[in-house]
């Protein structure tokens, strides 16, 4: 079945560092691919997105490119800030028959920045 | 303010005594689901409902029931809960198939 594995975090990053979390796919057809963020205490935002294949999701700095040869779709940012603390989780949208897409997240991954 | 209403935010009970947590939203989206996160476990589907009374199985519907009576209403109902059930739960509306409006969570303990 369709299912999403992202890198175990946590991840432990000095202000202003680069940022990769790595996420990869396995999926039937070309579903499209999500990073959704959740900070402490909040539900789940969508970040970014990305429809099809070589289209580059962005958002508040973030980026990632969906590859289909490599089946990933890994987040990037150049400089994270303190703020950018919380959990990432990638997904994919998967078709369930009636019109019906439904959400597959893989594990997530914590990110703490520190000053 | 566009959003979905999860209540009770906290809720500790105790095994076999029935709950209903609350779902509501205000943007008029068909597309309703509830999830469960757990620790390296992701978030998995419990239960989706593409409009009124139309409502399916999610991956781990064990132990749940739903109901879809209004468009703006989604309540996971759980008769029997048992420790196993103790997590964090997600309701989320859709204005189409894929991108997803998350409330801000609920967390059970079963006892």
């Amino acid at each position: 079945g369709n299912s999403v594995t992202q890198m175990e975090g946590p991840v432990t990053l000095s202000e202003e560092a680069f940022l990769t979390i790595n996420c990869t796919y396995t999926a039937t057809g070309y579903p499209s691919l999500f990073w959704y963020v959740q900070y402490p205490g909040e539900g789940l935002q969508l970040l970014l997105k990305a429809t099809k294949a070589d289209d580059k999701g962005s958002n508040k700095g973030f980026e990632a490119t969906y590859r289909k040869e490599t089946t990933s779709f890994h987040l990037e940012k150049g400089s994270v800030q303190v703020s950018d603390s919380a959990v990432y989780f990638c997904a994919l949208s998967s078709a369930v028959g009636g019109g019906y897409n439904k959400l597959i997240f893989g594990a997530g991954t914590r990110l703490a920045v520190h000053p | 303010e566009a959003q979905v209403t999860q209540n009770p935010r906290y809720l500790i009970t105790v095994t076999g005594k029935k709950l209903t947590v609350t779902c509501s939203q205000n943007m008029n989206h068909e597309y309703m689901s509830w999830y469960r996160q757990d620790p390296g476990l992701g978030l998995r589907q419990i239960y989706y409902s593409m409009n009124v009374e139309v409502t399916d199985k999610g991956d781990v519907p064990e132990g749940y029931k739903v109901s879809r009576k209004e468009k703006r209403n989604f309540p996971l109902i759980l008769e029997s809960p048992s420790p196993n059930q103790t997590s964090l739960y997600f309701c989320a509306s859709s204005p189409d198939t894929e991108e997803a409006f998350f409330g801000q969570g609920t967390r059970l303990t079963v006892v």
